[in-house]
């Protein structure tokens, strides 16, 4: 069974840095993409970044672009996103999600973990 | 960016068919045959309905159907049910190597 549990999630000041993972595992996680799609209370869905398998190729929504980094350790089938300079406007649940096809740069997010909280406030 | 143009709110009732509408550019889903579709109940994760503008995953039903025209991209529910009362969203894939997603629909069965 495909499972992905985030964690890191919490309440930091503006300014501040935060690390989340998400723990991935009933499938072969160095040959998947991987995706944080972020989610402000009441409001929709933003892409955030996403990695290719190898971790070789990376992208960065225009938001986000300068402050957050994602990285994965295929060793240990974790995916991270690196926070710093946080604003309130980042407070948010944020999902990870897995690439739909295997080895490919680019591919639909077809299984989410339960999102983590992260809040920005003084 | 600006977002991807999705109506608010869409209604039907039970056995009607409704249709949401995603609106972009040609430098997002006029140029990219990745366009998904992600529905969404309250407090839970976004699910895959659609990818790349017309395919159905394994498991999702075949009154779900998408298709594409010029610059605007669109999701089809038939025989619409109460159990498809949730959230919609489009997501493109741009000319910049991004994702981007639009505003989301919150679609209401009468």
């Amino acid at each position: 069974e495909v499972q992905m549990l985030e964690s890191g999630g919490g309440l930091v000041p503006p300014g501040g840095s935060l690390r989340l993972s998400c723990a991935a595992s009933g499938f072969t996680f160095d040959t998947y993409s991987m995706t944080w799609v972020r989610q402000a209370p009441g409001k929709g869905l933003e892409w955030v970044s996403s990695i290719s398998y190898t971790g070789d190729y990376i992208a960065y929504g225009d938001s986000v672009r300068g402050r957050f980094t994602i990285s994965r350790d295929n060793s240990k089938s974790t995916l991270y996103l690196q926070m710093s300079s946080l604003r309130p406007e980042d407070t948010a649940v944020y999902y990870c999600a897995k690439g739909r096809d295997s080895r490919a740069i680019r591919s639909a997010w077809d299984y989410w973990g339960q999102g983590t909280p992260v809040t920005v406030s003084s | 960016q600006s977002a991807l143009t999705q109506p608010a709110s869409v209604s039907g009732s039970p056995g009607q068919s409704i249709t949401i509408s995603c609106t972009g550019t040609r430098s997002d889903v006029g140029y990219s045959q990745s366009v998904y579709w992600y529905q969404q109940f309250p407090g839970k994760a976004p699910k895959l309905i659609i990818h790349d503008v017309t395919d159905r995953p394994s498991g999702i039903s075949d009154r779900f159907s998408g298709s594409k025209s010029g610059n605007t991209a669109s999701l089809t529910i038939s025989g619409l049910q109460a159990e498809d009362e949730a959230d919609y969203y489009c997501v493109s894939y741009t000319v910049s190597n991004t994702m981007l997603f639009g505003g989301g629909t919150k679609l209401t069965v009468l």
